[in-house]
């Protein structure tokens, strides 16, 4: 079955600096993926899309990037501000498999002032 | 506004009793989920309707009943057959498959 692991639990940051989390993934390649944002007690909030025939996406202080050979997916911001210390997730679709998809663990983002 | 919402944000239940978790959405969106997470955990997928008056199972469904009569709502019952209920549940919707899901602010279940 198709793994997604994201690294390390927690990342610490100066502010200023670029922030970068990696979402690993295992068996087949999907179609997209996609990054969350989610605050303690909150629901996940969609930040970016990826699709397969895609090398990089980007949306102000946010890019993504999709290796399809590595099978692994990067999220960078940029600049980073204490107010992006949050838990990020990545999720990527189970092709065939109607309109799932699944989540990884997640990443916690610190950003240090 | 257009958005997906939760209701209540937190609820407490005796061990041995039914609940019923609201979820609602006026995004007009074909597709709703219904997630649980764990502290440590990710979402692990319950249930999911891409359509009306169809739902499916997800990967941990047992102990989790649901509906989906009205396009807007997708109500997520915890039975009492449910070993281990006390979880955040978090309800998504979205316009189907390639696209992104919209969550809603999730329930804190406390089931003692």
């Amino acid at each position: 079955s198709q793994k997604i692991e994201q690294n390390s639990e927690a990342l610490n940051i100066q502010e200023g600096k670029t922030a970068t989390l990696t979402c690993n993934y295992t068996n087949y390649s999907p179609a997209y993926l996609q990054w969350y944002r989610q605050d303690p007690g909150r629901g996940p909030v969609f930040l970016l899309l990826i699709r397969e025939n895609e090398k990089e996406k980007r949306k102000e202080r946010l890019k993504v990037t999709f290796d399809t050979t590595l099978k692994q997916s990067l999220f960078h911001i940029t600049a980073s501000q204490p107010a992006d210390s949050a838990t990020y997730l990545c999720a990527l679709d189970i092709p065939n498999r109607d309109d799932k998809i699944i989540f990884g663990k997640g990443t916690r983002l610190h950003i240090l002032p | 506004d257009g958005g997906i919402t939760q209701s209540p944000k937190y609820l407490f239940r005796k061990e041995g009793q039914n609940v019923t978790l609201s979820c609602e959405q006026n995004l007009n969106h074909d597709a709703m989920y219904w997630y649980r997470q764990d502290p440590g955990q990710g979402l692990r997928l319950i249930y999911y309707s891409q359509i009306v008056n169809d739902f499916q199972k997800g990967d941990i469904a047992e102990g989790y009943s649901v509906s989906r009569e009205k396009k807007e709502s997708f109500p997520l019952t915890v039975t009492s057959a449910q070993k281990n209920p006390t979880a955040f549940y978090l309800c998504a919707s979205s316009h189907g498959q390639g696209n992104e899901q919209y969550f809603g602010p999730g329930t804190r279940l406390t089931v003692t």
